[in-house]
């Protein structure tokens, strides 16, 4: 069965700093991991979207990075900003009509 | 462009009440639909994905049902609520060619069982 995690559960940082996001999955026969966005009382922003063939997608001032082999993912953020404060989910593709397991997120806090 | 609904966007009812939540995609045809729960200090768990008119699939048992009345419309329901079924009810759409598309999520409904 497939378990997602996310590390840390929460994360504080001053603006501007650069950041790492991490999630791990156990089987690594996933079709493509999914980050999203949620802030307080709201429904998932998707980020970016990685191929199970893919190394790293780019958006902005994220970076997404997959290693299949080793069961990670990482979400890279550039210079931070408090409006980047939410909880960040990953989700791996790999149910048998393409549906998401999902990790508990990261909730993160940019401070002014 | 695509878009989808949820409605209502919050809910308060008593235990054993009945339960209708909808879900709507404009701007595509014949999507894959999914249901998913998110409760407290859990993540989000899918109930029900469809790949067609009629056509439901549960991956957990539990008190909720789901239909698909019409191409974009998905409605998740039950007979009788309990405490546990509260949490925030999220709707999601994919492309119907390929099985692992990207997944676009609604602005979810907030259910809260008393």
């Amino acid at each position: 069965k497939q378990e997602v995690t996310q590390i840390p559960a929460a994360l504080s940082v001053p603006e501007g700093e650069n950041l790492v996001l991490n999630c791990s999955f156990t089987d690594s026969a996933i079709y493509n991991l999914q980050w999203f966005r949620q802030d307080p009382g709201k429904g998932l922003t998707s980020l970016l979207l990685i191929q199970s063939s893919q190394r790293e997608q780019t958006s902005g001032r994220l970076n997404a990075s997959l290693d299949k082999s080793s069961g990670r993912s990482t979400l890279y953020i550039a210079a931070s900003q408090p409006g980047d404060s939410a909880t960040y989910l990953c989700a791996v593709g790999g149910g048998s009509q393409g549906n998401l397991i999902f990790g508990k997120g990261t909730k993160l806090s940019v401070k002014p | 462009s695509q878009t989808i609904h949820q409605w209502p966007a919050t809910l308060v009812q008593p235990v054993g009440s009945p339960l209708s939540l909808e879900c709507t995609v404009e701007g595509t045809s014949n999507p894959n639909l999914y249901w998913y729960r998110q409760a407290a200090g859990r993540g989000l768990q899918l109930l029900f994905y469809s790949v067609g008119i009629g056509q439901i699939s549960s991956e957990v048992p539990q008190n909720l049902s789901a239909s698909r009345p019409q191409d974009r419309q998905f409605i998740l329901s039950s007979k009788k609520l309990l405490l546990s079924d509260s949490g925030f009810y999220l709707c999601a759409w994919s492309w119907a060619s390929g099985l692992y598309n990207e997944q676009f999520f609604g602005p979810g409904t907030r259910l809260t069982v008393l």
